[in-house]
């Protein structure tokens, strides 16, 4: 089953803007994790943020975390064309190191 | 470093045939082990994990098998493709730390 779910579920800007994409999740976690996915190919790992963390950074990636809320989100300042991609956030629960995904976002950066 | 190598790319296959995909894993010891299917445009369905050699558990009952002969590599498995088999299908690593994944390139299945 799926645990976080991405909104938007589709994203378009213009380059040089900030893209905002947001993760909602239902049970307490470990730890949540945002992944890239390129058309056709494999996830990348883009940055962790542990349970007791609220903002994180990493270049021109800043993730925050509202446990209360059960949310996150993923700004990418300064978007360039290579960021076309698809954004998952996952969750690692508690006591299990199985990561569950959500649906993802579709950002398209136009030049 | 660690590096991770998953073949085929494509693979086009008849319904009822067999199916073996191979995924293995360099430059680390003692890994847990993914296999992971994505529908188009979703997202991923976690279908076998492995803590170990031998260790296999399986997330979701259907047409598929996992096997872990050895430390580093993992199989996915099916004696009889069905249609809804297809799919691109992902295997990944991690330490078992609580850290974060590392994908192999991905597997693209047709069961025509």
């Amino acid at each position: 089953s799926q645990q976080g779910e991405e909104d938007p579920q589709a994203l378009s800007i213009q380059e040089g803007e900030n893209a905002t994409m947001n993760c909602s999740y239902k049970t307490s976690i470990n730890n949540l994790q945002w992944y890239r996915q390129n058309s056709g190919r494999g996830l990348v790992h883009l940055i962790l943020i542990r349970s007791n963390e609220r903002e994180k950074h990493s270049g021109r990636l800043r993730v925050t975390l509202d446990t209360s809320k059960k949310s996150s989100s993923l700004l990418i300042t300064a978007s360039r064309a290579a960021d076309t991609a698809s954004y998952f956030c996952a969750t690692d629960n508690f006591g299990n190191e199985k990561l569950t995904f959500g649906t993802g976002t579709r950002l398209t950066i136009i030049p | 470093s660690q590096t991770i190598h998953q073949w085929p790319a494509t693979l086009v296959q008849p319904v009822g045939s067999p199916l073996s995909l191979e995924c293995t894993v360099e430059g680390t010891s003692n890994p847990n082990l993914y296999w992971y299917r994505q529908a188009a445009g979703r997202g991923l369905q976690l279908l076998f994990y492995s803590v170990g050699i031998g260790q296999i558990s399986s997330e979701v009952p259907q047409n598929l098998s996992a096997s872990r002969p050895q430390d580093r590599q993992f199989i996915l498995s099916s004696k009889k493709l069905l249609l809804s088999d297809s799919g691109f299908y992902l295997c990944a690593w991690s330490s078992g730390q609580f850290g974060g994944y590392t994908f192999g390139s991905g597997t693209r299945l047709t069961v025509v």
